[in-house]
């Protein structure tokens, strides 16, 4: 089946610092893309999402980048702070069956913000 | 705080028992999930509901039997686990997809099952 993955499996940054999380995806067919936050003993938690027909969108210090061309999509965490430190999956949303939609995710990036 | 709630938080349980875990949301959405999730690992899809009838099972094995009552529960009940079956089970729930308006899922915090 298709598979969406993550360039990275850990990424230390220093605090203040910029973060850049990479994923790629390899079904063209896919047509919205989410980011996940999961920190220690908690569910993944909804960052940001962004649909195809957009080739960025912003949130509050978050910013999602998805090139089609290169089936690539990105996270930017702004001045990046310690309580950003978790495991960020990114995550395709596909159509199955009904009007339910399928999550297929990738293989996780930890950040570690470092003092 | 999640909006999706899970109960219990953690669950040990012997191979021949049987348990339930319990999901809830009042967020009004009318599809609800189970993932199940190993340790350093992505959450893998079990079970999807629509308006409260099974659209999506992902071969998961008859000792896992999902339910859901109604628009706001999501059982799991489980008979005659294996080891291999700890992890944290995660339930999700999202509006429904309208035309082309895409719609997050929304997770609670799981619980973690242990199986001995």
């Amino acid at each position: 089946g298709e598979s969406v993955g993550l360039h990275l499996p850990t990424l230390s940054v220093q605090e203040g610092d910029n973060s850049i999380i990479n994923c790629a995806y390899s079904n063209s067919a896919s047509d919205y893309f989410i980011w996940y936050k999961q920190e220690s003993g908690k569910g993944p938690q909804f960052i940001i999402d962004i649909r195809s027909n957009m080739d960025k969108r912003q949130g509050q210090r978050v910013t999602v980048l998805l090139n089609k061309t290169v089936k690539h999509l990105s996270l930017q965490i702004a001045a990046t702070q310690p309580g950003d430190s978790a495991v960020y999956f990114c995550a395709e949303n596909a159509f199955s069956s009904g009007s339910a939609r399928q999550l297929t995710f990738g293989s996780g990036t930890q950040l570690t913000v470092l003092p | 705080d999640t909006e999706v709630t899970q109960t219990p938080k953690h669950l040990v349980m012997g191979m021949t028992n049987k348990k339930s875990l319990k999901c809830e949301q009042h967020m009004g959405h009318r599809a609800m999930y189970w993932y199940k999730q190993k340790a350093k690992k992505p959450p893998e899809l079990m079970f999807v509901y629509s308006y409260e009838k099974l659209s999506i099972n992902e071969s998961v094995p008859s000792r896992f039997s999902p339910e859901c009552p109604n628009s706001s529960l999501l059982n799991l009940h489980l008979h005659a686990l294996q080891p291999e079956d700890s992890a944290l089970y995660l339930c999700a729930s999202s509006q429904l997809d309208l035309g082309l308006s895409n719609q997050p899922q929304h997770f609670g915090d799981g619980t973690r099952l242990s199986i001995l």
